[in-house]
């Protein structure tokens, strides 16, 4: 089974920086991804970590720890525009292949 | 020159009815799949395809049925449509290459509505 956790809302002020948690469970870890999703529109890809560290890219840096199943997603210099929901999901494999799942994701509201 | 794209983008239809939404992707991609996204923005995988071939398929109700005609190509047809049936549906297309980067690309969704 897997369980992945991360909080409901959060609010930032622009120009500031935000740290998005993710906590998970999972048998079979094969990497961690971090989508952003605005309102009434599709994912998109932001991130991917596999081996314990920090990626970065750009204003947004994803950090991953395997023994302690935790990530973060960190987002600098806050843009109105990057008010968002922040999907953290999970791909695991098992023996009937591999398969993604999806926080229920953090809503970040950016206020000026 | 959509990656991913889904018909129709906006579905209502009365309970009972019989739908199909259909997607295509034009990445060459080997691994397509169908996820629901209800009330709550809960993402939830439903099924997933590689190659034509089923690989996922999680607890959905076999009034849902998916169609892979090719591997650019999987539709879904519901039956005997529920009020809960109502949610966005998303389809999404991925290479899966073992490890390393294997996001996934979205559709821009189908909003169904039930009455």
């Amino acid at each position: 089974g897997q369980n992945i956790d991360q909080p409901t809302e959060m609010t930032a002020t622009e120009g500031a920086i935000v740290q998005i948690n993710c906590t998970y469970q999972t048998s079979g870890f094969n990497g961690l991804f971090w989508y952003q999703q605005h309102a009434g529109e599709a994912p998109t890809f932001l991130s991917y970590n596999v081996l314990d560290g920090l990626e970065e890219k750009g204003r947004f840096s994803s950090f991953l720890s395997r023994s302690k199943g935790y990530s973060y997603l960190l987002l600098k210099e806050l843009q109105m525009k990057d008010s968002a929901s922040y999907l953290c999901a999970v791909r695991e494999l098992n023996s009937g292949g591999f398969k993604t799942i999806f926080g229920a994701g953090t809503r970040l509201f950016v206020k000026a | 020159d959509t990656a991913v794209s889904q018909t129709p983008k906006y579905l209502v239809t009365q309970m009972g009815n019989d739908k199909s939404i259909k997607c295509e992707q034009n990445l060459g991609h080997d691994t397509m799949y169908w996820y629901k996204q209800d009330s709550k923005k809960f993402l939830k995988i439903m099924f997933s395809y590689n190659n034509k071939e089923l690989i996922i398929n999680e607890t959905v109700p076999n009034r849902f049925s998916p169609k892979s005609p090719d591997k650019a190509h999987l539709n879904l047809h519901i039956n005997s449509l529920e009020l809960g049936d109502s949610a966005v549906y998303f389809c999404a297309s991925s290479q899966d290459r073992g490890r390393g980067y294997n996001e996934q690309f979205f559709g821009p969704g189908t909003r169904l509505t039930v009455l």
